[in-house]
């Protein structure tokens, strides 16, 4: 089955500096890549997503690529904010129509 | 996009005993799922539940443990049953939307004494 890994655990970065988050996944078959935003005491929430007929995707400050070929997909954040603080996970939706997540990255933003 | 309601949004329980939770959703949809979210963690899927059958369980989630119900295609719940301290997570109910998007709910943060 479908297996993701998500790196780093954690990252810590100044205000108005750039995060990157990296997730590999292992079956070749899934085609659909969300990343959720969980902030404490909230459920996740779906900030950008990428599909494989696509290599990048921006909206505003974020973005997605995604490396079909190596089986990677990175979420990147610019100039980021206090506001940007919190739990990042990606997924994949693997031939069975489920989602699997990775392990979650917790991002702090240092004002 | 979908807008789910989850409750009870907390609660803490006794062991022995069982705790439903509700999910409603305010249009119609095909696809809802729960998952459990131990602290620290990530998302783990429990099962997918199917509007007129049994829910179909993942790998260690079994129905006498979390029996699921999905009456109609708005409302979905999940039983914790015969809760020990090993139970106590977030359960999060999710749904697929147009585009195999999911969304969740706010989770019920359950806690086991």
């Amino acid at each position: 089955g479908e297996n993701v890994e998500q790196h780093p655990s954690t990252l810590s970065v100044q205000e108005g500096d750039s995060a990157v988050i990296k997730c590999t996944y292992s079956d070749s078959a899934s085609n659909y890549f969300p990343w959720y935003k969980q902030e404490l005491g909230k459920g996740p929430q779906l900030i950008i997503d990428i599909r494989s007929n696509v290599g990048e995707k921006k909206d505003q400050r974020i973005a997605v690529t995604l490396n079909k070929t190596a089986k990677h997909f990175s979420l990147h954040i610019t100039e980021t904010q206090p506001e940007d603080s919190a739990v990042y996970f990606c997924a994949a939706r693997d031939s069975s129509y489920k989602l699997i997540f990775g392990s979650g990255t917790r991002l702090l933003v240092r004002p | 996009s979908a807008v789910i309601s989850q409750k009870p949004s907390r609660d803490i329980c006794q062991r022995g005993t069982s705790l439903t939770i509700q999910c409603q959703v305010d249009s119609q949809v095909t696809m809802m799922f729960w998952y459990r979210q131990q602290p620290g963690q990530s998302l783990t899927l429990i099962a997918t539940a199917n509007q007129g059958s049994e829910a179909t369980y993942e790998s260690g989630f079994v129905i006498d443990k979390f029996p699921i119900s999905r009456p109609n295609l708005t409302f979905s719940t999940l039983t914790v049953s015969n809760m020990s301290p090993e139970d106590s997570s977030i359960y999060l109910c999710s749904v697929e939307w147009e585009g195999n998007i999911q969304y969740f709910g706010a989770g019920t943060r359950l806690s086991v004494l």
